[in-house]
């Protein structure tokens, strides 16, 4: 079964426009851990942000910002005011106690136009 | 920039040729992944190595074949691949191999086989 899902295939957005990723997962473990991950054409694999089970918390970095809701199994990403150097593939990843291996969603592709 | 280096950043590989590709970390981790990412898709785990063993294979085909020389390298070595192994091989590395742990990747390696 899926344990991560992102349901966003694609999104363009022109520039300076508000972006927001959803991520929705599914796992039976107390404690986890999600993930975000931004892929430009490159090709690496730039770590985001990491967030336990228990720090339910919102952060804001900069134009980033994550909003995790336990009650709905969510953890969507927004990015104020986009830019072009946004665009890139971002990956929602999760980890369980039982499993610890990175489980990724489909990712989002994400164009900013100018 | 990634802690995380890989080379080469191109291959382009005969189905009769041997190759390898290399990876270097020098983060004081002790756990290295292999991934293989195609094309508009997730990555997908190859092998995981912890403090220097082979902890995980995925069901990799024996034409791939890892090797964890110290805890800061990691190659995987090439032998009579296909043109559908073609794809980004990514390389990663975390503290250990625990629940939780930010993985971070290398640039990749992008693989043609030809």
């Amino acid at each position: 079964a899926q344990k991560v899902t992102q349901a966003q295939t694609e999104i363009s957005v022109v520039e300076k426009e508000d972006v927001t990723l959803d991520c929705v997962y599914e796992t039976r473990d107390t404690t986890y851990y999600l993930f975000w991950y931004k892929q430009p054409p490159s090709g690496e694999l730039v770590f985001l942000i990491r967030r336990n089970s228990f720090d339910e918390q919102n952060e804001i970095s900069g134009r980033y910002s994550w909003n995790f809701q336990k009650s709905t199994s969510s953890f969507n990403f927004t990015i104020t005011a986009s830019q072009v150097v946004d665009s890139a593939v971002y990956f929602c990843a999760l980890s369980e106690f039982t499993d610890y291996k990175l489980s990724f969603g489909a990712g989002t592709t994400v164009t900013v136009r100018a | 920039d990634t802690e995380v280096t890989q080379t080469p950043k191109h291959l382009v590989m005969g189905m009769t040729n041997k190759k390898s590709l290399k990876c270097e970390q020098h983060m004081g981790h002790r756990a290295m992944y292999w991934y293989k990412q195609k094309a508009k898709k997730p990555p997908e785990l190859m092998f995981v190595y912890s403090y220097e063993k082979l902890s995980i294979n995925e069901s990799v085909p024996s034409r791939f074949s890892p090797e964890c020389p110290n805890s800061s390298l990691l190659n995987l070595h090439l032998h009579a691949l296909q043109p559908e192994d073609s794809a980004l091989y990514l390389c990663a590395s975390s503290q250990d191999n625990y629940s939780g742990n930010t993985i971070y990747f290398g640039e990749g390696s992008w693989l043609t086989v030809v």
